[in-house]
């Protein structure tokens, strides 16, 4: 799986958009991003995930560069509630559900 | 009731006992994962089981041995504990069909300490 970069930290103001980024600039064809976080020490939670299109629900938008080698998380307004750690995963799809977690983002939502 | 429900929550033992972290899950899935955490770290993979007859090593799996003694149920074990094995372990599951997203479901993790 290829591997991802993302800065240890970030702050961001609650009522904001707060954008996360993410390096990949190995990924494959065949390699879908995946975004989780982890809400102090509970289990890591499902985001949203894609291939190479922008992809939104209710939780946040991934925006997917066209060639495919960053991508950005959107939390479109940030609360409090989503201080947490955010990890960017990239891997082969569902076939492959292995995935390798790197360090991380840690976003503070302030007040 | 959690989808993904692992016992023990918080563990204490001494060096050199041997430790069992139970997972059961309700989602049918076939796919089941053991992760361990370090404080301030990512996860990382120890095991992993795509069925009941299949097991496979992770990325740091010497010194654990796991049971999938059924479709519901994958258990991870600590032959014999050593102070370094102290850490936040988590079990995930997933789905194979072609409609899943892929997406992992974790438990509320299994906090280890060996004294």
């Amino acid at each position: 799986d290829a591997k991802t970069t993302q800065p240890p930290s970030m702050d961001c103001a609650e009522g904001r958009a707060a954008n996360l980024p993410c390096n990949h600039s190995t990924i494959s064809g065949n390699e879908y991003v995946y975004w989780y976080r982890q809400i102090h020490s509970q289990g890591p939670q499902y985001i949203i995930h894609g291939l190479k299109n922008n992809e939104t629900n209710e939780m946040a938008s991934l925006i997917i560069t066209e060639d495919r080698k960053s991508s950005t998380l959107i939390l479109p307004h940030a609360t409090l509630r989503d201080t947490a750690v955010y990890y960017c995963i990239v891997r082969v799809g569902a076939a492959g559900n292995k995935l390798t977690f790197g360090g991380g983002t840690r976003v503070l939502v302030k007040p | 009731d959690a989808d993904v429900t692992q016992t023990p929550r918080n563990r204490i033992t001494k060096t050199g006992k041997r430790i069992m972290l139970e997972c059961s899950q309700t989602k049918g899935h076939d796919r089941m994962y053991w992760y361990r955490q370090d404080p301030g770290l990512g996860l990382r993979l120890i095991y992993y089981s795509f069925d009941v007859k299949d097991i496979n090593k992770g990325e740091i799996s010497d010194g654990y041995s796991v049971s999938r003694q059924a479709q519901a149920k994958f258990s991870l074990s600590l032959e014999s504990a050593i102070p370094n094995q102290t850490a936040l372990y988590f079990c995930a599951t997933s789905g194979w069909e072609r409609t899943d997203t892929g997406e992992l479901f974790f438990g509320e993790g299994s906090r280890l300490t060996v004294l």
